[in-house]
């Protein structure tokens, strides 16, 4: 049971590259969401997802996509990177119940802009 | 406005010196209130749920409370190895599938 995956580790883009980090969860978790963590600024959700076909937006979803095919994958794909999308990204999962709404984290990406 | 602020910002205790984080809330109908603890260079790794005012939950030196206005986080006897961030986040009534975070005490605890 490897829980919550994320790749990759780090990352260095140029302005005006995209590229699609990978999440991947073997929970069977219903509810999935992207995070981004910046000093100061805390956890911030970007998009999030409450099943196989169904995303929605967080706080912060300017200049990312999401989409989900699948129960277990949820990848954030970056259009056009820009030196204010340089952050740490934290993919979650959940099994989004009423009860149970504790949520488990990735390792994390760190991406830096240029 | 909604929102969770914690303090202190940062804290420094030495190994067996106990103390209390805090996490304060001014949300409408509160649905949850959660702690983490993260490590650098980690995400966020799950501890508690408390969902109503007076309960209590523990986990090794750990024990949290809830208030109808704030959370203590007390951590007794402390070691090394608790050394990390700890978070607040909470879930409302305005919108059950998002949580708002606090920004975390940074606890350092000294051999």
């Amino acid at each position: 049971n490897a829980g919550v995956t994320q790749t990759p580790k780090f990352q260095v883009l140029k302005t005006g590259q995209s590229m699609t980090l990978q999440c991947a969860q073997d929970m069977n978790h219903e509810y999935m969401s992207w995070y981004r963590q910046d000093p100061g600024m805390g956890l911030r959700l970007i998009h999030y997802s409450v099943g196989a076909g169904i995303t929605d937006q967080g706080e912060v979803p300017n200049g990312y996509n999401v989409s989900r095919s699948t129960t277990e994958d949820f990848p954030l794909r970056l259009l056009s990177a820009a030196p204010s999308q340089t952050s740490v990204y934290f993919c979650a999962s959940s099994s989004g119940t009423l009860t149970s709404y504790e949520q488990y984290f990735g390792p994390g990406t760190r991406l830096t802009v240029t | 406005e909604d929102q969770v602020t914690q303090s202190p910002e940062a804290l420094r205790l030495q190994e067996g010196e106990s103390s209390s984080l805090n996490c304060s809330y001014t949300v409408s109908g509160l649905r949850g209130l959660f702690w983490y603890r993260q490590d650098p260079g980690k995400g966020p790794e799950f501890l508690f749920t408390l969902y109503s005012a007076g309960e209590e939950k523990e986990k090794e030196r750990l024990k949290a409370t809830l208030t109808k206005k704030e959370s203590f986080l007390h951590i007794t006897a402390p070691k090394p190895e608790d050394s990390a961030t700890y978070l607040c986040a909470v879930r409302y009534a305005g919108n059950n599938r998002k949580l708002i975070w606090g920004l975390g005490t940074s606890l350092a605890v000294n051999p």
